[in-house]
């Protein structure tokens, strides 16, 4: 079972570039989350998404935008690079929200911004 | 405000030891808390989780225990082996919040000596 797959796994970016982490879900999942994780933290809801067509803003959303056209691909876009942005970016999934619904992550994606 | 914490950061015990992790939250209001562990280099993988109109729920070789009157929850992880070295972080919600956020703690690095 591939769950959730994120892509690239590391990347490096210099200041002011832009870029696109890919995630994709097979597990039909309507819910759709990017986290992201800073050394020796706990995660960070950046965006999140209810059903294809459907975001909402997370805790940490300035300088990232998302979109969700398929129930299977939620990418995040960092538009803008900033120091700032050097982190882990986890992205998640469910099949709905509520008690007993357990979140899935994907492997993580390593970003130095420098 | 809310907050999901940890009271120690980092535990090390040896291994068929039982090992304790304990979080404290100050939101009375979250409903629902979650264990993750967390390999290096890997997401979060969920473990067990707990509604708030129970006070312990068991797994296999894990036992989350929550106690609403002082906010504390902990995770009971029996005969503890190599394996089971990671961070674990707890995360709680309220589900009469926004939908997608999940609030994570900082974590507790398990180590576990042979």
């Amino acid at each position: 079972n591939a769950g959730v797959t994120q892509t690239p796994k590391f990347r490096i970016l210099k200041i002011g570039q832009s870029m696109t982490l890919q995630c994709t879900q097979d597990m039909n999942h309507n819910y759709m989350y990017w986290y992201r994780q800073d050394p020796g933290m706990g995660l960070k809801l950046i965006y999140y998404s209810v059903g294809a067509g459907i975001t909402d803003k997370g805790e940490v959303p300035n300088g990232y935008n998302v979109s969700r056209s398929t129930t299977e691909d939620f990418p995040l876009r960092l538009e803008l690079a900033a120091p700032s942005q050097t982190s882990v970016y986890f992205c998640a999934s469910s099949r709905r929200t509520g008690a007993g619904n357990t979140i899935y992550f994907g492997e993580g994606s390593w970003l130095t911004v420098v | 405000g809310e907050s999901v914490g940890l009271h120690l950061p980092t535990l090390s015990v040896q291994e068929g030891d039982n090992s304790i992790i304990n979080c404290a939250y100050s939101n009375s209001a979250s409903d629902y808390f979650i264990w993750y562990k967390q390999e290096s280099g890997k997401g979060p993988q969920f473990i067990i989780d707990i509604r708030s109109n129970m006070d312990k729920r068991q797994g296999q070789r894990v036992t989350v225990l929550l106690n609403k009157t002082v906010k504390h929850l902990s995770l009971q992880i029996a005969a503890t082996q190599p394996g089971d070295s990671a961070v674990y972080f707890c995360a709680e919600k309220n589900y009469g919040g926004s939908q997608g956020n999940l609030i994570f703690g900082k974590g507790t690095k398990l180590s576990v000596k042979p």
